[in-house]
């Protein structure tokens, strides 16, 4: 089993639509997780960090499930700006140790 | 707003040949990071480098590479005699880690370079 799944995608999305993406892990001792966003050829950015009681910030939802180890990313009202690849990553030790990425899913918004 | 910088942006070498990329993190980060992406593939994981030592490498990061704080500022990555398979994207990250009572992973990437070996 991969150490951090998700639906490659792609996911074309009309702008204005609400679009919802999951990621699973495989190790239960992990400990801190993230989304963070990669436009094509460039470096990853941290778009948030995912908390047990689940997060907001501004039009993206995260939310965690340890029980299930499942992440997910809601975003609300997309913006053509939103197109990018949305990368799941998780870190399994305490610590400032290696991120494990997720391959990745691609969304593109469509006017 | 503070960020790592990386160069060269793009790096063409012949199989065999030794590349050192380098990279500039944030100047108060402690914690430094080699992470490498394939062409369509995931970011993976190299190596983490704290208090000028490695404290994680991953299978990929073999005898043929090695990193180095060579002063205050830089932060290097050499490939002693690059492969085909070396072609890849390499980005270098940092982060200020402020310990367990308040954890604080955010890890900030830099541009990357694009190694492409012939």
């Amino acid at each position: 089993r991969k150490e951090v799944e998700q639906d490659p995608g792609p996911f074309n999305v009309p702008e204005g639509a609400t679009v919802a993406f999951n990621c699973t892990y495989s190790n239960s001792a992990s400990q801190s997780f993230f989304w963070y966003r990669q436009d094509c050829r460039k470096e990853p950015k941290l778009l948030m960090s995912v908390y047990s009681s689940g997060n907001e910030d501004g039009r993206f939802t995260a939310q965690l499930n340890r029980a299930s180890q499942y992440i997910s990313l809601l975003i609300r009202d997309s913006k053509l700006s939103d197109s990018a690849t949305y990368l799941c990553v998780v870190v399994s030790n305490f610590g400032n140790e290696k991120l494990t990425f997720g391959t990745g899913t691609r969304l593109t918004i469509i006017p | 707003e503070p960020e790592v910088t990386q160069t060269p942006s793009h790096q063409v070498t012949q199989m065999g040949q030794e590349v050192i990329l380098r990279c500039v993190p944030i100047s108060n980060h402690l914690y430094f990071y080699w992470y490498r992406q394939i062409l369509g593939q995931k970011v993976e994981f190299l190596v983490s480098f704290y208090n000028n030592e490695i404290s994680e490498k991953s299978e990929i990061f073999d005898d043929q590479f090695s990193v180095e704080r060579p002063d205050g500022s830089n932060f290097t990555l050499k490939i002693r005699s690059t492969k085909l398979e070396d072609s890849a994207m390499y980005f270098c990250a940092s982060s200020e880690f402020e310990g367990l009572a308040g954890t604080n992973y955010e890890q900030y990437f830099g541009p990357g370079t694009r190694l492409t070996v012939t």
